[in-house]
């Protein structure tokens, strides 16, 4: 059973850089035709794409973060990372990690979530 | 503001049929999938490619596309169905992917 789980700091400050990790068990992000997704949700709103990164190492970034997102893997830890620079109080908000199965918008797999909030 | 639009609130007595829909112009070259979302829990894919369920997910719900708009089904809605509905796609580019607003489901 495929299992994604968020990990990283639960308070950053503004102006700084967000970076949360995903690590995929029970299989492999090089595995074909998948993508691997970061998505976020503020507190009572609803959900928002970040970007992907396709098992070939292609990524894709919603063109309104794109300016300040980076996605990367790590194919020997098996894990994704994201990093969202130059943090507002509006990118408070779950961040979820999620696997996009043969479509960039088919997330089949997601991780809990894990709350980050912006703030000094 | 999102490019696929829904409604915010349905409601649906036990037992009946409702329809939440999704409108956007990307849905005329691309599938919608559909999620679940209960408070406090991550979303669940209920409805991917259109029509289709994954393993797990009751039959009552159905997915259906027309022009601009998919439809999300649920046909003898229970009490557990209450939650957020959301809805994505392929944006009409291709290349990035956009979430409806959301519906909140009430069953009454």
């Amino acid at each position: 059973q495929l299992q994604l789980q968020e990990s990283g700091p639960g308070l950053v400050k503004p102006s700084e850089t967000l970076s949360l990790t995903c690590t995929v068990s029970g299989g492999s992000i090089s595995s074909s035709s998948y993508y691997w997704g970061w998505i976020r949700q503020p507190p009572g709103k609803g959900l928002e794409w970040i970007g992907s990164i396709y098992y070939s190492g292609s990524t894709f970034y919603n063109p309104s973060l794109k300016s300040r997102v980076t996605i990367f893997g790590d194919t020997s830890k098996n894990q994704f990372s994201l990093k969202l620079s130059s943090v507002t109080a509006a990118d408070t908000a779950v961040y979820y990690c999620a696997r996009g199965a043969y479509n960039l918008a088919n997330f089949d797999y997601w991780g809990q979530g894990t709350l980050v909030t912006v703030s000094s | 503001s999102s490019e696929l639009t829904q409604d915010p609130a349905v409601s649906v007595a036990l037992g009946q049929t409702v329809r939440i829909t999704c409108q956007g112009d990307s849905l005329r070259n691309y599938y919608a999938t559909w999620y679940q979302q209960k408070p406090r829990q991550a979303p669940l894919l209920v409805i991917y490619a259109q029509d289709n369920r994954p393993s797990g997910i009751p039959d009552r719900f159905s997915g259906s596309s027309s022009g601009n708009t998919a439809s999300l089904t649920i046909t003898g809605a229970q009490a557990e169905d209450e939650a957020d509905y959301y809805c994505n796609s392929r944006d009409s580019s291709g290349s990035r992917v956009v979430f409806g607003g959301g519906t909140k489901l009430t069953v009454l």
